[in-house]
């Protein structure tokens, strides 16, 4: 979808190291998110924000951490990558329903394929 | 935020109606019903949603039961690229709606 952005698209990272992934929109809606999705599995939420600088966890949050400093942009680190976080992760914006922009409720990204050896 | 059952795969034939199942029995009054459906690796688009009625759009038709504790989305004429994983979810109005989205139902279109 045009309005929101993945960067990178693909990693391949090393046990160990840290790594950030980004998620822009241009849409200027407030809520944002962080999935991911494991082979044939449907997608758990890691991280969501709920506007600038406030975050809450999700049902997979361990060994993650979220930062949205402006609202168009969310990031996920992963502060020490280990091989089970090897995924794709999917960032998803949305607004409050009844908002006419929020007819689709939530809208993804493309996705990162994220690999860890 | 309520969660939803489905099966976990269906087999349609090309061109008739593939009708796929939604459990939510213990949906909250102020609760939506929401499909997606996910291509290959891409990541999911929506289809329709509805909070009581039945709802159509140039895609689908969602059925809501009258207790709303569970819901059919329909499409009407199944085509190859209709192959694809099936959510439907709940969320809750006004607020962040951070849903579960459970394994889907796996639809294969068969020619």
């Amino acid at each position: 979808d045009a309005g929101i952005t993945q960067s990178p698209r693909h990693k391949v990272t090393e046990t160990g190291t840290p790594v950030t992934l980004r998620c822009h929109q241009t849409e200027n809606h407030r809520y944002m998110y962080w999935y991911r999705q494991d082979p044939g599995h449907g997608l758990r939420l890691i991280h969501y924000s709920y506007g600038v600088k406030d975050t809450d966890k999700g049902e997979v949050s361990d060994g993650y951490s979220v930062s949205r400093s402006k609202t168009e942009d969310f990031l996920l680190t992963l502060e020490s990558a280990t091989s089970s976080q090897t995924s794709v992760y999917f960032c998803a914006i949305s607004e409050s329903i009844g908002l006419q922009s929020s007819r689709v409720g939530y809208t993804f990204g493309s996705g990162t394929r994220l690999t860890v050896v | 935020d309520a969660k939803t059952t489905q099966p976990p795969s269906m087999d349609c034939a090309e061109g008739r109606a593939a009708n796929l199942p939604c459990n939510h029995s213990t949906i909250s009054g102020n609760e939506y019903v929401y499909w997606y459906r996910q291509i290959h690796s891409q990541g999911p688009q929506y289809i329709i949603h509805g909070l009581k009625n039945n709802e159509t759009n140039e895609m689908a038709s969602l059925i809501i039961t009258e207790d709303r504790k569970s819901s059919t989305l329909i499409l009407p004429h199944a085509t190859l690229r209709d192959t694809a994983v099936y959510y439907c979810i709940v969320r809750v109005a006004h607020n962040a709606g951070k849903s579960t989205f459970g394994d889907g139902t796996t639809l294969t279109v068969k020619p």
